[in-house]
């Protein structure tokens, strides 16, 4: 049972555009929500969080918009650069116990 | 401050052999874990452990055992190595708030292990 869930495995982006990454949960338990992001042969290095009592939080480029009624959060960068190509996971905890991951997506931002 | 560091970066190991991933964190954190990463199912929770002592299984413990020993290292031993572990494995540790709940976690940089 995939509690937290990316659909999209890839997005391919031009550098300056926006790039919008998607995730949706089912647990409504959850009530933090982290972005994670991941280059190759590196760990998980974390972005940006939201907590369930807010519906937007933003840190410089990223922002994250959580939609409760949907269960659906998002992950906006702009403008994107080719230095953000990596790994985004979502990841959701309730009551600060235990991350559960989606699968990731693969962002590549072209030049 | 070298936050989280796993050792080794990488491992072959052949079928039925056992070993142990090392995890150590400078950050006095009391949450530490381990998680393995596999193509399309993100990153999966091995063990964890809330402090010194205590260790619970997460979504995937079989064929894993973990100790807690000091607050600093949370080795991840493999008991009998099967293929189906060839995986990325990652350790984190995060800083508790109380009652059980924990802030973001910081990863290790992986280890690599393919078994045979």
């Amino acid at each position: 049972d995939q509690q937290v869930k990316q659909n999209s495995p890839s997005l391919s982006v031009q550098e300056g555009r926006i790039s919008i990454l998607n995730c949706d949960y089912t647990n409504s338990m959850f009530d933090y929500f982290l972005w994670y992001k991941k280059y190759p042969a590196e760990g998980p290095t974390f972005l940006i969080s939201i907590s369930s009592i807010k519906d937007k939080n933003e840190d410089g480029r990223f922002t994250v918009f959580l939609n409760k009624s949907a269960k659906h959060l998002s992950l906006h960068i702009v403008p994107s650069q080719p230095g953000d190509s990596a790994v985004y996971f979502c990841a959701a905890m309730a009551s600060g116990s235990r991350l559960t991951f989606g699968e990731g997506t693969q962002l590549t931002v072209n030049p | 401050n070298a936050g989280v560091t796993q050792t080794p970066k990488f491992q072959v190991l052949k079928t039925g052999q056992s070993m142990t991933l090392q995890c150590a964190q400078d950050m006095n954190h009391e949450y530490m874990s381990w998680y393995r990463q596999d193509p399309g199912m993100g990153l999966r929770l091995i063990h964890y452990s809330v402090g010194a002592g205590i260790t619970d299984q997460g979504e995937v413990p079989n064929g894993y055992n973990v100790s807690r020993s000091t607050t600093e290292d949370f080795p991840l031993r493999l008991l009998s190595a099967a293929p189906s572990q060839t995986s990325v494995y990652f350790c984190a540790s995060s800083y508790s708030i109380g009652r059980g709940q924990t802030t973001e976690a910081f990863f290790g940089q992986g280890t690599r292990l393919t078994v045979v």
